[in-house]
């Protein structure tokens, strides 16, 4: 069965730091890899996808992704952090039933 | 630019009563589920469709009912509503093409049960 692990609940940085969020995945066949972001009393928001190809994946207000298919991870990052990205970060796998595989969210806090 | 569309926005139970959360979404797509997200913690998928007429359970179904009578709404019905339920409700949808798609999510119900 599939399945996403985020070690870290929590991850704070300095604002113009870089930020990396990390996950780290287990599936069977092919991974396609998702991050979405929760803001506050908001819904999940997609930032990212990878599916094929290559393994630098770029998304919305800056982040990016690197799939590593040896360490079956897919990290989340930023050259550099705002305060404005302190929100609830979710990592995600679909499987071949289509359905969702949620990772259980890291909160990061961009500090001024 | 309605995508998935959640009602209602804040609802308080009372212990064994019952409710709807509505869910409607525009985009034409055949994938849609229920999730709920406790504090602090991540998704739980409760029920999916993968198009009109079929359901299935997720992880955590008891409790809950669902039916999709159409492609653009997938209701769930709590029965007897218990404490345990008091959650962040998300309805989502996904087209059905490839497994690459992403998923698109509602604002979220927020669900208090007393």
């Amino acid at each position: 069965a599939q399945s996403v692990a985020q070690p870290e609940d929590q991850v704070n940085v300095a604002e113009g730091n870089p930020l990396t969020v990390k996950c780290t995945y287990s599936v069977s066949g092919n991974p396609y890899l998702f991050w979405y972001v929760q803001y506050p009393n908001r819904g999940l928001q997609f930032l990212l996808k990878y599916i094929t190809g290559d393994n630098l994946v770029k998304g919305s207000y800056g982040f990016e992704a690197e799939f590593n298919k040896s360490q079956t991870s897919f990290h989340l990052k930023k050259p550099s952090a705002l305060v404005s990205d302190s929100a609830l970060y979710f990592c995600a796998v679909r499987d071949y039933g289509q359905n969702f595989v949620f990772g259980p969210g890291t909160r990061l806090s961009v500090l001024p | 630019n309605a995508g998935v569309t959640q009602t209602p926005k804040f609802r308080i139970l009372k212990i064994g009563q019952s409710m709807t959360l509505q869910c409607t979404q525009d985009m034409n797509h055949n994938y849609m589920y229920w999730y709920r997200q406790d504090p602090g913690m991540g998704l739980k998928l409760i029920y999916y469709s993968v198009g009109a007429g079929i359901t299935d359970k997720g992880e955590v179904p008891n409790g809950y009912n669902v039916s999709r009578s159409t492609t653009e709404d997938f209701p769930l019905r709590l029965e007897l509503a218990a404490p345990s339920q008091t959650s962040v409700y998300f309805c989502a949808s996904s087209p059905q093409t490839n497994s690459g798609n992403t998923i698109y999510f509602g604002e979220g119900s927020w669900l208090t049960v007393v």
